[in-house]
C-alpha cells in the first residue's frame, strides 16, 4: 500500500539553526513528492515538490531530494527564522487523485 | 493565483444538526476535495469530485456527502452532526484529472464544533 511517515514533533528550534524533517513513504510505482506548509491559520500550501529520482525540490531557503534507494523526502533548511514556525507536511501523490499525507510536523523557531 | 474559499472560518452547531460547509474556487480546477484535519491523524480525505455532479467516496466517507452542481462549488454536507465531528475541515482544488504531479490549492479552513 501507499504510506507516507515523517518525524514527529514538535521540534524546537532557535534561529539560524540548522532544521532536517524525516520523511519516508511506501508507494507502489514512481510518486512524485511534496512538501506542504501549514502557518496558524491559514491552509496548506505547496513548499515545493519533486516528481522523478533524484529531483531536488526548494522554495524559501527549503530543500528536499527525491531519494529512491532510500525512499525518502527529508526536509531541510541551512538556517531557519522565526517565520518559518508553522507545521510541515509529507506527502506522495501516486495518482490524479492519490494523494497520502504524513501527520505532520510541528516547527517552533525561537528568537 | 488560484483562490481557494471557504465560507467559515468558523462554526458552532449541535448534535443532531444539519450542517453545510460550503467552498468556492476561482481557477477553473477539475478537481475539488474535501479533508479533515485532526492532531496526531494528518489529513484524512472524506470525498472528492472530478467532475460536475461527480463524486468520489474517500477514506473517512461515513456521516458525510457532498454535491457538486457547478464547477466551482463543492459543498460537504453533514447530515447529523456529532460530536465526533468536531475538526478542522480543508477544502482543495487541483489543476487537470489526469496529471499525478498537480498540487493541491487549500483554503484557509473552517473549524467545526459541534456541541
Amino acid at each position: 500500500g501507499n504510506s507516507v511517515t515523517q518525524m514527529e514533533g514538535p521540534v524546537t528550534l532557535s534561529e539560524e539553526a540548522f532544521l532536517t524533517i524525516n520523511c519516508t513513504y511506501t508507494a507502489t510505482g514512481y510518486p512524485s513528492l511534496f512538501w506542504y506548509v501549514q502557518y496558524p491559520g491559514e491552509g496548506l500550501q505547496l513548499l515545493l515538490k519533486a516528481t522523478k529520482a533524484d529531483d531536488k525540490g526548494s522554495n524559501k531557503g527549503f530543500e528536499a531530494t527525491y531519494r529512491k534507494e532510500t525512499t525518502s523526502f527529508h526536509l531541510e533548511k541551512g538556517s531557519v527564522q522565526v517565520s518559518d514556525s508553522a507545521v510541515y507536511f509529507c506527502a506522495i501523490q501516486t495518482g490524479a487523485n492519490n494523494l497520502f499525507f504524513g501527520t505532520g510536523t510541528r516547527l517552533t523557531v525561537i528568537p | 493565483d488560484v483562490k481557494v474559499t471557504q465560507s467559515s472560518r468558523y462554526l458552532v452547531k449541535r448534535t443532531g444538526e444539519k450542517v453545510f460547509l460550503e467552498c468556492v474556487q476561482d481557477m477553473d480546477h477539475e478537481n475539488m476535495f474535501w479533508y479533515r484535519q485532526d492532531p496526531g491523524l494528518g489529513l484524512r480525505l472524506i470525498y472528492f469530485s472530478y467532475d460536475v455532479k461527480m463524486k468520489e467516496k474517500g477514506d473517512i466517507p461515513e456521516g458525510y456527502s457532498v454535491s457538486r452542481e457547478k464547477k466551482e462549488r463543492f459543498s460537504l454536507i453533514l447530515e447529523s452532526a456529532s460530536t465526533n465531528q468536531t475538526s478542522m475541515y480543508l477544502c482543495a482544488t487541483s489543476r487537470t484529472a489526469s496529471s499525478y504531479n498537480s498540487p493541491l490549492h487549500f483554503g484557509n479552513g473552517t473549524r467545526l464544533t459541534v456541541t
